[in-house]
Parts: C-alpha cells; sequence; structure tokens
C-alpha cells in the first residue's frame, strides 16, 4: 500500500506559475499513472491531466503533468495563472491491483 | 454525453445501511468501469469500489467488510451499500465511470451528501 501527499494549499498571484506536488510513499511513482483533477466549490472534480502528462481535449495547455523518480513525486503546474483556475487540486493514482488512491488534495488560491 | 445521476437517502441513522443507486444516461455501464468515491466534509476524496462488467468488483481493503457494489444493466444503475455506518461514514458520495482503456475517471455525478446521525 502507498499514499500520495500532497501540499494543504499552495497561493500565487494571477499571471504567475505554480506548481503542486504529489509525493509517493511506498513504491515508485513511476509504477502507476497520475491523474491530476480540478475541483470547485460545490462541484464534482474534473480531470485536467491523465497518463502523468496527457490532457484532456478542452483543457488548457497552461496545465501540464509531468513525474520525477529521483523525488518518487508528480506535479501540477499551471502557468498564466487566472483567478479561475482557484480552485482544489487531487492527485490519483493506483495501487498495482487496480484500487484507486488520491491524495489529500491541494487547495490553489490565486490572489 | 455521458452524465450520471446519484439517489439515495440523505440521512441514514448509526448502525444502519447506507444505499445509494448511479443512473447513467448516454453510455452503457457495460463499456466502464463504475466507481463510487466519497469526500468528507472539508477533506479529500477516498475510493471506494467499483464494478466493471457487471461481475468484476474491487473494493478498498478499508472498507471492504461494510461495502457491496453491485450494477443492474438492464436499468444503466450501478448501486452501492455500506453497512454499519458511523459518524465517520457522513460525506459526499460521487459515482464516476472510468473507460475500460483509460486511468482518469472521467465522468462524475454531481455528488449527493449522506449525512450519519440519529
Amino acid at each position: 500500500n502507498f499514499m500520495l501527499t500532497q501540499p494543504h494549499s499552495v497561493s500565487e498571484s494571477p499571471g504567475k506559475t505554480v506548481t503542486i506536488s504529489c509525493t509517493r510513499s511506498g513504491g515508485s511513482i513511476a509504477s502507476n499513472f497520475v491523474q491530476w483533477y480540478q475541483q470547485r466549490p460545490g462541484s464534482a472534480p474534473a480531470t485536467v491531466i491523465y497518463d502523468d502528462n496527457q490532457r484532456p481535449s478542452g483543457v488548457p495547455d497552461r496545465f501540464s503533468g509531468s513525474i520525477d523518480s529521483s523525488s518518487n513525486s508528480a506535479s501540477l503546474t499551471i502557468s498564466g495563472l487566472k483567478t479561475e483556475d482557484e480552485a482544489d487540486y487531487h492527485c490519483q493514482s493506483y495501487e498495482s491491483n487496480s484500487q484507486g488512491v488520491f491524495g489529500g488534495g491541494t487547495k490553489l488560491t490565486v490572489l | 454525453q455521458v452524465q450520471l445521476q446519484e439517489s439515495g437517502p440523505g440521512l441514514v441513522k448509526p448502525s444502519e445501511t447506507l444505499s445509494l443507486t448511479c443512473t447513467v444516461s448516454g453510455g452503457s455501464i457495460s463499456s466502464y468501469y463504475c466507481n463510487w468515491i466519497r469526500q468528507t466534509p472539508g477533506k479529500g476524496l477516498e475510493w471506494i469500489a467499483y464494478i466493471y462488467n457487471s461481475a468484476s468488483t474491487n473494493y478498498n481493503p478499508s472498507l471492504r467488510s461494510r461495502v457491496t457494489i453491485s450494477a443492474d444493466t438492464s436499468k444503466n444503475q450501478f448501486s452501492l451499500t455500506l453497512n454499519s455506518v458511523t459518524a465517520a461514514d457522513t460525506a459526499v458520495y460521487y459515482c464516476a465511470l472510468r473507460q475500460s482503456s483509460g486511468r482518469n475517471f472521467a465522468y462524475w455525478g454531481q455528488g449527493t451528501l449522506v449525512t450519519v446521525s440519529s
């Protein structure tokens, strides 16, 4: 079993770039693909990144994902921040037996 | 376009059983991994279980002893039952679909708040 750990909150100014980390404890981050979900208040989560670094159609290219084996973590980077990006972001991956695992979520404030 | 809608009681008494149903439109549940995911107030998301092809199931080990997931393809619905609930089971419950060839939960219901209280 493994856990995904995210910072509780991050903040940045409009127009800037922010990176949210998701660190895996137990096993390699490269073992299973990582997804990222955006959740605005009162709404269900929606995919912004899947398979580590793929963007669904309709997601702006300001959103990008990566993994780093040296730190055993995944990252979501949002460039050119807009106030509409203010939301909670959740990383997600799988155990080897296909059981889902979520990080604790990160609240992004754009101020 | 695929749409999901959760339904079920919003209030359940402690020690009783929570039962929810997810009705899917715009796509056949036979083509998807059908999942239940919950979110406790102010906390993160927790994957509960999936059912695939009405037969293959997988459960979160921390909930396995109390959870059952089932599907009714004739109604294009899948369901969750959670036994012996406590206040710790108070959460927004989401149903979500993952395509058989994909890894992300591509489609989500709006979520339904279930409160466990006497």
